[in-house]
């Protein structure tokens, strides 16, 4: 269990209007990565975190923001959703000095 | 464009058989590469890695192949299990301004058939 929690677990919201995100962890693992999962696509890097204040972007980043002010959260947040931006959303954590990255259990997230 | 592939959708195989999960990759720059498995409304969880000076991994019934030269690598499940049944991601691991990134491959629905 890598101590990972994702909040909320689902939501709906309409087109237009904003939306955070929130990863939590407990184990105070410098790297966290916020995922996109799409039929067909895989997950796919949006944004992530090497430090408190130390973030860049990954592949899918247009339409993400993200903070970091605390070690143990990384906020993810839609400025203003659109329904392209409906998916499941995954947090991970990079467990020490390995490659192995551990995900959280998911937000999915319906813009109507 | 693709870095990571897996260019089967889907696999079925009869409980007990082996299954076979294939992964083609092209930037020889990889260093790991990681295998998941996703149940639904769960997150991936890891199952084996390999690094790219090895040329296989074996972890119980799972054990990960990696072919260098044809960039490609196989994830090898004996004997499969009803509880296998789940999406399977391969992921290939680079580094990047001094930061870990995953390219993941699109996955593969196993079913694994009584």
């Amino acid at each position: 269990d890598a101590g990972i929690t994702q909040s909320p677990r689902h939501k709906v919201t309409e087109t237009g209007t904003p939306v955070t995100l929130r990863c939590h962890q407990t184990e105070n693992h410098r790297y966290m990565y916020w995922y996109r999962q799409d039929p067909g696509h895989g997950l796919r890097l949006i944004h992530y975190s090497y430090g408190v204040k130390d973030t860049d972007k990954g592949e899918v980043s247009d339409g993400y923001s993200v903070s970091r002010s605390k070690t143990e959260d990384f906020l993810l947040t839609l400025e203003s959703a659109t329904s392209s931006q409906t998916s499941v959303y995954f947090c991970a954590i990079k467990w020490g000095a390995t490659d192995t990255q551990y995900f959280g259990p998911g937000t999915r997230l319906t813009v109507l | 464009d693709q870095q990571v592939k897996q260019n089967s959708p889907s696999l079925s195989v009869q409980e007990g058989r082996i299954s076979i999960l294939n992964c083609d990759y092209t930037n020889s720059m990889f260093d790991y590469f990681l295998w998941y498995k996703k149940y639904p409304a769960e997150g991936p969880t890891f199952l084996i890695s390999i690094s790219s000076i090895k040329d296989k991994n074996e972890d119980g019934r799972f054990t990960v192949f990696l072919n260098k030269s044809a960039k490609h690598l196989s994830l090898h499940i004996v004997p499969s299990q009803p509880g296998d049944s789940a999406v399977y991601f391969c992921a290939a691991s680079i580094i990047i301004q001094g930061a870990q990134k995953l390219v993941f491959g699109q996955g593969t629905r196993l079913t694994i058939n009584p």
